[in-house]
């Protein structure tokens, strides 16, 4: 399986500022998607992020609140643009073994906006 | 849009009790998944069912597809302290993967 690391593991941000998020995978990877997470709740998908190309998103979310970076296939970025206490969430990357639809996921970033 | 529902949401118990989470859908999916999730971490892998009416068992816990392969369930028995967490199911078909609400489970000493 897969090894994903991400940075930062948490932080603090004022309203208003932007948070960039980075996930680095041990190997290549075709599939990479970004999540969030409420405390204790389920996962809900942002985007999938595409090597070379834009990434696609989900309904709900858009390219300039989210702007993702995935210039190889084992490094990803999720900027969370013009924070607001809304955005206060836990943060997720995964890959995907695509024939049997397994993911392996990122520690998470804990993001706090005050 | 496939939809995977959980039941119980919440589910509290005493060390040593046996309980089953289930994972239930109108939808057909090729694979199903189940992680688990402590504070702090990504959700963890715990596996992976693929054949309707297939039975896998890891330790104490016991995860079976349903027939049609539209539902699942787990089964932990004499849960531990070591078992509370964040219990995920996940359907994998045509496109992406679809997670579940999600089972809160903590097992008090």
């Amino acid at each position: 399986s897969a090894v994903i690391s991400q940075k930062p593991s948490r932080d603090i941000c004022q309203r208003g500022t932007s948070l960039t998020i980075q996930c680095q995978v041990d190997s290549q990877v075709t599939m990479m998607f970004w999540y969030r997470q409420q405390p204790g709740q389920s996962l809900t998908l942002i985007a999938t992020a595409n090597q070379g190309s834009e990434a696609t998103y989900e309904s709900g979310f858009v390219i300039d609140k989210f702007p993702i970076s995935r210039p190889n296939l084992t490094f990803s970025t999720l900027t969370v643009s013009n924070m607001s206490p809304e955005d206060s969430s836990i943060y997720l990357c995964s890959v995907e073994e695509r024939k049997r639809h397994e993911q392996f996921f990122g520690p998470g970033t804990r993001l706090t906006v005050l | 849009t496939q939809l995977l529902e959980q039941s119980p949401q919440f589910l509290s118990i005493q060390e040593g009790e046996n309980l089953t989470v289930y994972c239930n859908s109108s939808s057909v999916f090729s694979s199903l998944q189940w992680y688990r999730q402590e504070p702090g971490e990504g959700p963890v892998l715990l596996v992976t069912v693929v054949t309707g009416g297939e039975v896998k068992k890891l330790k104490r816990l016991t995860f079976q597809f349903g027939d049609a392969r539209k539902d699942s369930s787990l089964h932990i028995t004499a849960a531990q302290p070591g078992d509370t967490g964040l219990y995920l199911c996940a359907g994998g078909g045509a496109g992406k993967s679809t997670f579940g609400d999600g089972t809160t489970l903590t097992v008090k000493p």
